[in-house]
């Protein structure tokens, strides 16, 4: 079955960095797009990023264009999310999930992991 | 990129039917097919339960039916039950490959 899993959140300071990874299993990843999605505590979705099956072709949000860079291994099946210059207001859950071109949505989503940009 | 607009909330008695809304603009909705909506409950991650404006991912249930007219797309849950309350996010592309959500509806079940 499909299955993601993130992991490398955690308590950092405003202005640090963090790098997020998805490991995926239970399908062809180099066949699927792939995006970041968050949540803000007690806030609504927000789509983040997007980056096509072979890598070329990425998307970000206003929000964290120039901030955050997608990147996927599709040798090892997993996706990536490096995040500098992190503020207070990139706290939330992030997650992955498995993005088609065909149809733009979200199929299957990992669990979720925290970031919490704090002093 | 401004976030999608849907109620803040509705509810409805088990059996009864319930429309959420989800009104956008001509760069989004009005202007793309791919609308699509997902579930959350509490704590959880979110599941997609509509995808491509009014088609249903395997194992969703088919009282769950979506809809577009113009710049507003909507998703009607029929014979509501207890399991239906949650959180529901309406999803637009919205052009070289970026996405909008909407603010979310919470459905309760009454």
């Amino acid at each position: 079955q499909v299955l993601l899993v993130e992991s490398g959140g955690g308590l950092v300071k405003p202005g640090g960095s963090l790098r997020l990874s998805c490991a995926a299993s239970g399908f062809i990843f180099s066949d699927y797009y792939m995006s970041w999605i968050r949540q803000a505590p007690g806030k609504g979705l927000e789509w983040i990023s997007y980056i096509s099956s072979g890598g070329s072709y990425t998307g970000y949000a206003d929000s964290v264009k120039g901030r955050f860079t997608i990147s996927r291994d599709n040798g090892e099946g997993s996706l990536y999310l490096q995040m500098n210059s992190l503020r207070p207001e990139d706290t939330a859950v992030y997650y992955c999930a498995r993005d088609t071109s065909s149809g733009w949505y979200f199929d299957y989503w990992g669990q979720g992991t925290l970031v919490t940009a704090s002093s | 990129q401004s976030a999608l607009t849907q109620p803040a909330s509705v509810s409805g008695s088990p059996g009864q039917s319930i429309t959420v809304s989800c009104t956008g603009t001509s760069s989004d909705v009005g202007s793309y097919d791919p609308v699509s909506w997902y579930q959350q409950h509490p704590g959880k991650a979110p599941k997609l339960v509509i995808f491509e404006v009014n088609k249903r991912p395997s194992g969703v249930s088919n009282r769950f039916s979506g809809s577009k007219s113009g710049n507003t797309a909507s998703l009607t849950i029929s014979g509501l039950q207890a399991e239906d309350e949650a959180d529901y996010y309406c999803c637009s592309y919205a052009g070289s490959g970026s996405r909008v959500f909407g603010g979310g509806t919470k459905v309760t079940v009454l």
